[in-house]
């Protein structure tokens, strides 16, 4: 299983770019890079998923390097509302079995304050 | 569209006594996936389930729990003989056929033993 590190907790403000950053050095080829979004008592959600350079959507950005041993969710513009807890998470695509890219860890807490 | 749908919301069981989580997945979703969380901790994975198939359930404990995904009906997760260390919340996931990893959550199943 990849494993990944991330910061335990971030602080900015409402109106800030937010950059969240994961390390992944032991990356399959295979390996995907999920991240996902939890509010207190509630159920993860996903925000976006990425294989190499960018992803973007309406919510997120998600930067890769070449290398793929890390990777960079950006937040564009958050608000008070965006805090929550942020998980990284990297495995291979579903190949009929196994808990490859399902372990969540303990992500990171991002405090936005006014 | 209904999400994953989760019941009981809340669940008191005093220890010794055995407590059933019931779990359905998004319509057509064919996989579901159990992970508990302690307070102020990460989402820890359980069990993968396809229907009447357990697929990986390297993280949950080997005895006491258990749980199943029958052809017809709700994922269960069942734990016998709670103990205060059981006390967590437990969500579970499911996920369509083909897809590379993206979990729909429930809003989980708060269990407390006294």
């Amino acid at each position: 299983l990849a494993k990944t590190t991330q910061p335990i907790s971030m602080d900015s403000y409402e109106g800030q770019e937010v950059n969240i950053t994961c390390s992944h050095n032991n990356i399959a080829t295979n390996d995907y890079i999920t991240w996902y979004q939890q509010f207190p008592s509630q159920g993860p959600r996903f925000i976006i998923q990425g294989y190499k350079t960018k992803v973007t959507n309406e919510v997120a950005s998600l930067f890769i390097p070449a290398d793929r041993k890390s990777s960079t969710l950006s937040l564009p513009r958050v608000s008070l509302s965006d805090t929550a807890v942020y998980y990284c998470l990297v495995g291979a695509p579903n190949s009929g079995g196994g808990a490859d890219g399902l372990t969540f860890g303990k992500g990171t807490h991002l405090i936005i304050q006014p | 569209n209904a999400g994953v749908m989760q019941n009981p919301r809340h669940l008191v069981r005093r220890r010794g006594q055995e407590a059933r989580l019931r779990c359905s997945p998004v319509k057509g979703h064919s996989h579901v996936y159990w992970y508990r969380q302690l307070p102020e901790e990460g989402l820890k994975f359980m069990v993968y389930l396809q229907k009447e198939n357990i697929i990986d359930e390297s993280g949950m404990p080997k005895e006491r729990f258990s749980a199943e995904f029958p052809k017809e009906g709700p994922s269960i997760l069942r734990i016998q003989q709670v103990v205060r260390g059981d006390s967590a919340a437990y969500f579970c996931a499911s996920s369509p056929p083909g897809s590379y990893r993206e979990l729909f959550f429930g809003e989980g199943s708060r269990l407390t033993v006294l």
